[in-house]
């Protein structure tokens, strides 16, 4: 059974540091992984998705890499802002459908 | 263009009682997705459809749980008998033919009394 877990469960930074988020899963037989941002009382947005076959995924300020192999991603925001302030959930697909496995989130505080 | 929208954004209900919430997904997609946010959690999946067919109803914890997707738009989740643990957001998604991102609607936040 995949399990996916999240470290830390919260952070605070303050506004300008680099923001480094970990998602480890246990099965290593993914489709992909996707990173999310959930605001609160929000659905979630789609921020970064990285096939099996990749290694890492960048869109501006954000970079998250995979290593299948050790079941570990790792999601980078680079020079925070307190506009980042979410919570990030990480999520693995095992097939080409079907469902997400998400991990419990990291939640972020950037303070200005 | 329009997103996945749900309705109601809140629901608040009494211990028995029959509840139904609705998804209208992104028009042209043809997947969708129910998943369940309890607080401090990740999403959990609780059922597929492709078209109008489950596809997955591995994720429904009991059979007081039902969705439907008659015409391969619009779906509903129906729970019977609700109970205080049913408390929780729920959340839908869709997906484009062929394609494995999914877009994920606002949420339920349903509250039993």
């Amino acid at each position: 059974k995949q399990e996916v877990t999240q470290i830390p469960a919260a952070l605070s930074v303050p506004e300008g540091e680099n923001l480094v988020l970990n998602c480890s899963f246990t099965d290593s037989a993914i489709y992909n992984l996707q990173w999310f941002r959930q605001d609160p009382g929000k659905g979630l947005t789609s921020l970064l998705l990285i096939q099996s076959s990749q290694r890492e995924q960048t869109s501006g300020r954000l970079n998250a890499s995979l290593d299948k192999s050790s079941g570990r991603s790792t999601l980078y925001i680079a020079a925070s802002q307190p506009g980042d302030s979410a919570t990030y959930l990480c999520a693995v697909l095992p097939d080409s459908w079907g469902k997400l496995q998400f991990g419990a989130g990291t939640q972020v505080v950037v303070t200005p | 263009g329009a997103g996945v929208s749900q309705t109601p954004s809140n629901k608040v209900t009494e211990k028995g009682k029959y509840v139904e919430l609705r998804c209208d997904p992104i028009s042209g997609h043809t997947a969708l997705y129910w998943y369940r946010q309890s607080l401090g959690q990740g999403p959990e999946f609780l059922i597929y459809f492709q078209g109008t067919g489950a596809a997955d109803d591995s994720g429904l914890p009991n059979d007081r749980f039902f969705a439907v997707r008659p015409e391969g738009s619009v779906s509903t989740l129906k729970i019977q008998r609700t109970e205080r643990g049913d408390s929780a957001v729920y959340l839908c998604a869709s997906s484009p033919p062929g394609r494995e991102t999914q877009y994920f609607g606002p949420g339920t936040r349903l509250l039993v009394l």
